[in-house]
């Protein structure tokens, strides 16, 4: 069955370093990724979009890649900043058209240590 | 205005009762989700309105019923809850017709079940 996981449950790191998430896929061959930021008690945000013919994405201090050979997605955020702090999803959709179902990864909570 | 309201924030209820979440947008979206997520997993999809009609159903129980009422409001009635359904209740939009449009997700109504 379609399966993506994210192989980080928890990542700490220190202010100003990078933090890298992974997010895996199986069984499966995404059109697209996408990465949605979620605090505690609130709904997921979106943050970035890379589609399939793309290999790299950047928005700020934020970049994701798409690799399809390995199956994996994976999500910088350079000069981190306790701000940061969140649940990181990644999604990539199941079904064409309207619809659009998502399929969210496990998650991944980033924790930014001053 | 990019923003998706839900109400209530919080809600308790016995099993015998019936409550209903409202879920609102304004941002022309014609496609309308509800999730519902557990703590530290990810949002998983119940239902999804397609140009206010029902296109999906992820097999969700009959005590959950969505409502469609026009192309800004989006309920879920519920009725004869079980404990195990207390979550937070995700709504979600984005614009229909292309797969990779970013989904705008309020702020959930946190839900416990008596």
């Amino acid at each position: 069955s379609q399966k993506i996981e994210q192989n980080s449950e928890a990542l700490n790191i220190q202010e100003g370093k990078t933090a890298t998430l992974t997010c895996n896929y199986t069984n499966y061959s995404p059109a697209y990724l996408q990465w949605y930021r979620q605090d505690p008690g609130r709904g997921p945000v979106f943050l970035l979009l890379i589609r399939e013919n793309e290999k790299e994405k950047r928005k700020e201090r934020l970049k994701v890649t798409f690799d399809t050979t390995l199956k994996q997605s994976l999500f910088h955020i350079t000069a981190s900043q306790p701000a940061d702090s969140a649940t990181y999803l990644c999604a990539t959709g199941r079904d064409g058209g309207a619809t659009n179902k998502l399929i969210f990864g496990t998650g991944t909570l980033l924790a930014v240590q001053p | 205005d990019t923003e998706v309201t839900q109400t209530p924030k919080h809600l308790v209820m016995g099993m015998t009762n019936k409550k209903s979440l409202k879920c609102e947008q304004h941002m022309g979206h014609r496609a309308m989700y509800w999730y519902k997520q557990k703590a530290k997993k990810p949002p998983e999809l119940m239902f999804v309105y397609s140009y206010e009609k029902l296109s999906i159903n992820e097999s969700v129980p009959s005590r959950f019923s969505p409502e469609c009422p026009n192309s800004s409001l989006l309920n879920l009635h519920l009725h004869a809850l079980q404990p195990e359904d207390s979550a937070l209740y995700l709504c979600a939009s984005r614009v229909a017709g292309r797969d990779y449009n970013e989904q705008f997700f309020g702020p959930g109504t946190r839900l416990t079940v008596l």
